[in-house]
């Protein structure tokens, strides 16, 4: 079945980076957008940018625009999405979600990232 | 950007009584190819979000059907016919007509009183 499983937790200083994985497998992963969400403790689903696997390109929200890069590794089927310059306000789980016709049906199993110095 | 808010967002419900979640939006969610695509999830607590709904009112493989989308242009609702326990959590409208960005509702909790 269709799967997207993201890498473990994170514990990162302010001002340092994080590069969260999400893997894909089921389905051949150039052929569906990836989008990147990412939800604050207690917080809603905030869009952050959606990548395109079959060619590397990426389109990024401007609240993250300049601090965001998505990047693929075709080989192991792995989309990434590294976040720099972090702040307490970027504690959070960070969700992979495949795009699908105007929607979004398969959710990665989410990643918290906690940053704390 | 679009702008998706929802009603209520708290709502407590018994079980076996309906409930109801609406979804707003700032402009009309109608694409120029004909679709309107507006999807619903569930979150439960601590685990990701599920798809329900797409497309206004089409229901994902799996999902009972005592969940249902309805709605058109600008407004748009989840209804749900007969709330069992394992329906507490948060439930999130989207919109995808705009390609980007992609926006949500600001979620409805829904518990069981």
């Amino acid at each position: 079945q269709v799967q997207l499983v993201q890498s473990g937790a994170e514990v990162k200083k302010p001002g340092a980076s994080v590069k969260v994985s999400c893997k894909a497998s089921g389905y051949t992963l150039s052929s569906l957008y990836i989008h990147w969400v990412r939800q604050a403790p207690g917080q809603g689903l905030e869009w952050m940018g959606v990548f395109n696997p079959s060619d590397g390109s990426a389109n990024y929200g401007p609240k993250f625009r300049g601090r965001v890069t998505m990047t693929r590794d075709t080989s192991t089927s792995t989309v990434y999405m590294e976040l720099s310059s972090l702040t307490s306000e970027d504690t959070a789980v960070f969700y992979c979600a495949r795009d699908s016709e105007g929607s979004v049906d398969v959710w990665g199993n989410g990643t918290t990232v906690t940053v704390s110095s | 950007d679009v702008v998706l808010t929802q009603s209520p967002l708290s709502l407590p419900v018994t079980p076996g009584q309906p409930a109801s979640i609406s979804c707003r939006s700032s402009q009309s969610l109608v694409h120029s190819d004909g679709n309107t695509y507006v999807t619903w999830f569930q979150q439960r607590p601590g685990q990701s979000p599920r798809r329900l709904i797409y497309k206004v009112s089409n229901r994902d493989s799996g999902v009972p059907d005592r969940f249902s989308g309805s709605g058109s242009g600008t407004d748009f609702t989840l209804k749900i016919s007969k709330v069992e326990a394992e329906d507490v959590g948060v439930y999130y409208c989207m919109q995808g007509t705009q390609w980007l960005p992609r926006t949500f509702g600001q979620g409805t909790k829904l518990e069981i009183k």
